[in-house]
């Protein structure tokens, strides 16, 4: 059956690098696009961007630029890389499957603060 | 971008009544919708996708209508399960954009 696992490293300080993991299962990476969301006391689900089943990306231009999203189809693995992190990036960040988001990951909580 | 408006924003319901939840989008945005249900410390679970279309295991008590700049989720019969918050999210352009969601409770 479809899986997906978010795993991440819980607190993150103010300026440095947020890195995520989604490992999916039960499914080709290069058959989905994969999508990264985050839901934050501020803002509610945003949609950060993802990834096609071709490889190529798409990003939500309130991070473009600090935002990184790539895989290795070999390990059945998706990455998340946001550079800059301040405290109100904290939230839960999840994963999902295709473009109307029919799978989602138990999603990984993280907090920003030194 | 596209603003995906929701509501209500929140709502006390009783068993057995009909709810209805909406979603207008500020542009056209074809059947491209879909509408989730959050229950607490969960992460989101798609009920309806292309607007109308009930995913696989979903009761048929939720039911999804609409098209262009106008949605509506209906739970027909509310069950004591169904506490939970809504929310629509926006498929057709980017940057894909959710409703800020309906928050309903059993009185």
């Amino acid at each position: 059956q479809v899986q997906l696992k978010e795993t991440g490293p819980g607190l993150v300080q103010p300026t440095q690098t947020l890195s995520i993991t989604c490992t999916v299962s039960g499914f080709s990476l290069t058959s989905y696009y994969m999508q990264w969301v985050r839901q934050t006391p501020g803002k509610g689900l945003e949609w950060m961007g993802f990834i096609r089943s071709g490889g190529s990306t798409e990003y939500n231009s309130e991070f473009k630029s600090r935002l990184s999203i790539s895989r290795d189809t070999s390990k059945n693995q998706v990455f998340l890389k946001m550079n800059s992190l301040k405290t109100e990036d904290t939230g839960v960040y999840y994963c999902a499957r295709d473009s109307a988001m029919g799978y989602w990951g138990q999603g990984v909580m993280v907090t920003v603060s030194s | 971008n596209t603003v995906m408006t929701q509501s209500p924003t929140s709502m006390f319901t009783s068993v057995g009544d009909r709810v209805t939840i909406s979603c207008k989008a500020s542009q056209n945005v074809g059947i491209n919708v879909a509408w989730y249900q959050q229950e607490t410390g969960q992460s989101p679970k798609r009920l309806i996708n292309w607007a109308s279309n009930r995913d696989t295991g979903v009761p048929d008590r939720f039911t999804g209508s609409g098209s262009g700049t106008d949605f509506t989720l209906t739970i027909s019969n509310m069950q004591a399960e169904d506490p939970a918050i809504y929310y629509c999210l926006q498929h057709k352009s980017y940057p894909l954009t959710f409703g800020s969601g309906t928050k309903l409770e059993i009185k």
